[in-house]
């Protein structure tokens, strides 16, 4: 069965720092990998996809990377938008699977 | 523009059964295979089913499979989840999602603003 892991739980972070979060996979998962962003009350947003490609519209101050079981969202320097809940995706065609981690809540410090 | 909106949820006892909706415009609904996702309070997201874009296959959750049924209607723009036997464990937030791409693009790009399901004892 696969696994997605988020670590940490919670990141405290001040404005203007980098904020680094992981992301494991149980088995490889190869680039297969997707990155979204909740903020509270709301739909989550693609953010990266294939690992480190970003989605229309985001930032550049937000990257993807990693391959395999190990994979890492940076944000350069943090805006006080970015501050929310931020989930990895596992997503495979055949058969469909798609696996989510128990996400990682971004505050303020 | 493209959007997604979900209805139909509130709430339901358990054992009961309650049917979702999702309104799409925007976009050529037809072309795209259609996804419900939940997210119980407080809690993580989850998959739950998928449709092909011409209701061909359909695949679920194992959390759900027997319970619930994904189905489409290109016609009228409109994705449904018909969610029998409901127990506690299935009161989430519901989205309907799309995927980036009408092929080979397995993410999710659109979401709808979601619909409440709570299923009470």
């Amino acid at each position: 069965e696969m696994v997605m892991t988020q670590s940490p739980a919670t990141l405290s972070v001040s404005p203007g720092e980098r904020a680094t979060l992981s992301c494991r996979a149980s088995q490889s998962v190869s680039s297969n990998l997707a990155w979204y962003q909740q903020k509270p009350g709301q739909a989550p947003r693609l953010l990266i996809y294939g690992a480190s490609t970003r989605a229309t519209g985001i930032p550049a101050r937000f990257s993807g990377s990693g391959s395999e079981t190990e994979f890492t969202l940076t944000i350069s320097s943090l805006q006080s938008e970015d501050f929310a809940v931020y989930y990895c995706q596992y997503y495979y065609n055949w058969p469909p699977m798609y696996i989510f981690g128990q996400g990682t809540n971004l505050e303020i410090k | 523009q493209v959007q997604l909106v979900e209805s139909g949820g509130g709430v339901v006892q358990a054992g009961r059964s309650l049917r979702l909706s999702c309104a799409a415009s925007g976009f050529s609904f037809r072309d795209y295979a259609m996804h419900w996702v939940r997210q119980a309070p407080g809690k993580g997201l989850e998959w739950v089913a998928v449709i092909w874009y011409d209701g061909s296959n359909k695949y679920y959750a194992d959390s759900v499979k027997g319970r619930f049924t994904i189905s489409r209607d290109n016609s009228k723009n409109t994705l449904h989840l018909q969610m029998n036997s409901l127990g506690a464990e299935d009161t989430a937030v519901y989205y309907c999602a799309r995927p980036c791409g009408t092929i080979n693009c397995y993410v999710f790009d659109i979401w709808g603003q979601g619909t409440m399901v709570t299923v009470s004892s």
